[in-house]
């Protein structure tokens, strides 16, 4: 069984467009988070929640709205897609308190914008 | 050796040697290490972590050290595999965890195992 799953692993759009990554856990963690992984492989996080409510929004354009209708699921939609959002987001969970240290990564999903 | 390329660092080593990846980690309040393996087209894999509270940690074939003094952070491959070949990151985690479990990655390095 797939333990951090994301929809879909490939995504390509044209700029301007908008679209979403969903994002499901299975594993009864109660953080979720998203990360992107640019073309030099540099992973960097975006959003995390807990319990459904928002914890960490780094500095992302607010063009991306996380939302997290339950613990288990945790999507991401972008708006007006530019060509610098070309790239790979990484859905993971993680187990509260001092447990949380270890994220499970989802396996990807890359975005290409043309 | 190790060398910085355009891309990732990289670091190429045969077959059954032991292979050590080097990290420098930004804050010394960080608490909490981790290592994680990427292969190609997949996501980051737990490898090992380590609490600040340790120097030294080992699992199946693998240590991690930790150096607070100079904040270095290095992870050791034991007979070097050629599963082992993939993107190496480690990644620290400022106090207090928790909810807040915002782990920092490093820019990552590329293990090259030659058959």
């Amino acid at each position: 069984d797939t333990a951090v799953s994301q929809t879909p692993k490939y995504l390509v759009t044209q700029m301007g467009n908008d679209k979403s990554i969903k994002c499901e856990q299975n594993l009864g963690h109660d953080t979720m988070y998203w990360y992107k992984q640019d073309s030099k492989k540099f992973l960097k996080i975006m959003f995390s929640y807990n319990n459904k409510e928002l914890i960490i929004n780094e500095t992302v354009p607010n063009r991306f709205s996380p939302k997290s209708p339950d613990k288990a699921h945790l999507n991401l939609h972008i708006n007006s897609l530019e060509l610098g959002d070309s790239a790979v987001y990484f859905c993971a969970s993680s187990p509260p308190g001092w447990q949380g240290g270890e994220q499970f990564f989802g396996p990807g999903t890359r975005l290409t914008v043309l | 050796g190790e060398s910085v390329g355009l891309h990732l660092p990289t670091l190429s080593v045969q077959e059954g040697d032991n292979s050590i990846i080097n990290c420098a980690y930004s804050n010394s309040a960080s608490d909490y290490f981790i290592w994680y393996k990427q292969e190609s087209g997949k996501g980051p894999q737990f490898i090992i972590d380590i609490r600040s509270n340790m120097d030294k940690r080992q699992g199946q074939r693998v240590t991690v050290l930790l150096n607070k003094t100079v904040k270095h952070l290095s992870l050791q491959i034991a007979a070097t595999q050629p599963g082992d070949s993939a993107v190496y990151f480690c990644a620290e985690r400022l106090p207090p965890g928790g909810a807040t479990n915002k782990l920092i990655f490093g820019t990552g390095t590329l293990l090259a195992v030659q058959p």
